[in-house]
Parts: structure tokens; sequence; C-alpha cells
């Protein structure tokens, strides 16, 4: 089965500079990955997909690069605001494109003003 | 759109009781999930439906969990008899299996206490 590692210590930066969260899984590569937004007391929110064949996507002020040499995602949030304080999920979906992600345990960011 | 729907939100019972947990999927979404978060185990996957038919229950710890959906509108999870160990955050999740990202909108959650 697939093994997937976000780190578990928080990240704490500054606000206004660039939040970097990583994720590695062990396994097969997977079709797809995603990143959730968890806040405290509620469930995870979708934010971005990137598929296998893709290196690199985007979204407002953020974004999802795909190594599959490495086996990793990197997320990206520029010009991070307090807002954006909140613990992120990668979620990997098998090869055949599976409708059901495995889950990381996520990693918490927090943004300090 | 509501969004989905779980219910109660908390539920503190003590063991060896019966709990069941309710979800309404967002209209039109015909798949559901239904997940376990803990701090130790992250978000597990518990069982999967499509079209109201389970589809993959291996994530179902053992006989005392059994869930239902008797239609595209509601589905349950029943613990019985409830364990301590089963203390956790309950997610009911729904998608459209046709969706271009995959994604999948979580309800609130159950935060689910067993003494």
């Amino acid at each position: 089965s697939q093994k997937i590692e976000q780190n578990s210590e928080a990240l704490n930066i500054q606000e206004g500079k660039t939040a970097t969260l990583t994720c590695n899984y062990t396994n097969y590569s997977p079709a797809y990955l995603q990143w959730y937004r968890q806040d405290p007391g509620r469930g995870p929110v979708f934010l971005l997909l990137i598929r296998e064949n893709e290196k690199e996507k985007r979204k407002e002020r953020l974004k999802v690069t795909f190594d599959t040499t490495l086996k990793q995602s990197l997320f990206h949030i520029t010009a991070s605001q307090p807002a954006d304080s909140a613990t992120y999920l990668c979620a990997l979906g098998e090869p055949g494109g599976s409708y059901i992600p495995t889950f990381g345990r996520g990693t918490s960011l927090i943004v300090h003003p | 759109d509501a969004g989905v729907i779980q219910s109660p939100r908390h539920e503190v019972t003590e063991m060896g009781q019966e709990v069941t947990l309710r979800c309404k999927p967002i209209s039109g979404h015909n798949s559901l999930f239904w997940y376990r978060q803990t701090m130790m185990r992250g978000l597990e996957l518990l069982i999967y439906f499509n079209n109201n038919v389970p589809i993959d229950d291996s994530g179902m710890p053992e006989d005392r969990f059994s869930a239902k959906m008797p239609n595209a509108s509601f589905s349950t999870l029943k613990i019985q008899p409830s364990e301590p160990r089963d203390s956790a955050v309950y997610f009911c999740a729904s998608s459209n299996h046709g969706s271009h990202n995959y994604e999948q909108y979580f309800g609130p959650g159950t935060r689910l206490t067993v003494t």
C-alpha cells in the first residue's frame, strides 16, 4: 500500500513569505495528487489537483509541483497571510484514476503577522 | 447548496451503547465516503458507496461497524457496541463520480467520545 509522508511538525512563517509544504510517497507513482486545507473543527476542503503527467499547477497564490522521480509534491503559498494558517493534507490517487484517494496526515501551517 | 450535512455534530456516549451517525450528501453526487480521523492515524477511509451501493468496506474496523445508504440523499454509520477506542471525528464526504478533479466535499464531521 502507499505510504504518504507529510511533516508532522508545524511550519511557522512570517506574513508575506512563501510557505512550502512537502508531500512524499514511497511506493507506486499516483495517477494524481490533491491538496486539501483543513481548519480546526471542520472538514477538509479541496484546493488543487495535479496529474502524473503534469509538473506544475497554479491557482491564484497557490502552486503545486509534482516530481515523480523524487516521489514528491511541493505545495507553495506565496505572499502568505495569517488567514492561510491551517492544516494542509495531500491525497494520492492510485494509477487508473481511482476515485478513492489516500490521505496523508497533514502539516500545520502557522503564519505570523 | 448547503453542502454535506452531518448529525449530530458531537456525540458523547458510554461504552457498550449504540451510536448512529447520519449524513446527507450534496444533491446530485453519486459517491459517498465515510472517514475517521484521529491524531494517531490521520484520515482513514471506512467505506465507500457509489450509486447507493457499498463498493469498498475494507476500511471498516470490525463487525461492530456497519453503514447503510438506503437512498441517494441519506447514509448512516452505526457502531454497536461502541468502545472508547472508537473516539474520533467521523467525516462524511460526497463527490461526483465523473468529476474532473476527483474532489471530495466533506461535511463538518461528528466528534464522537466514548467513555
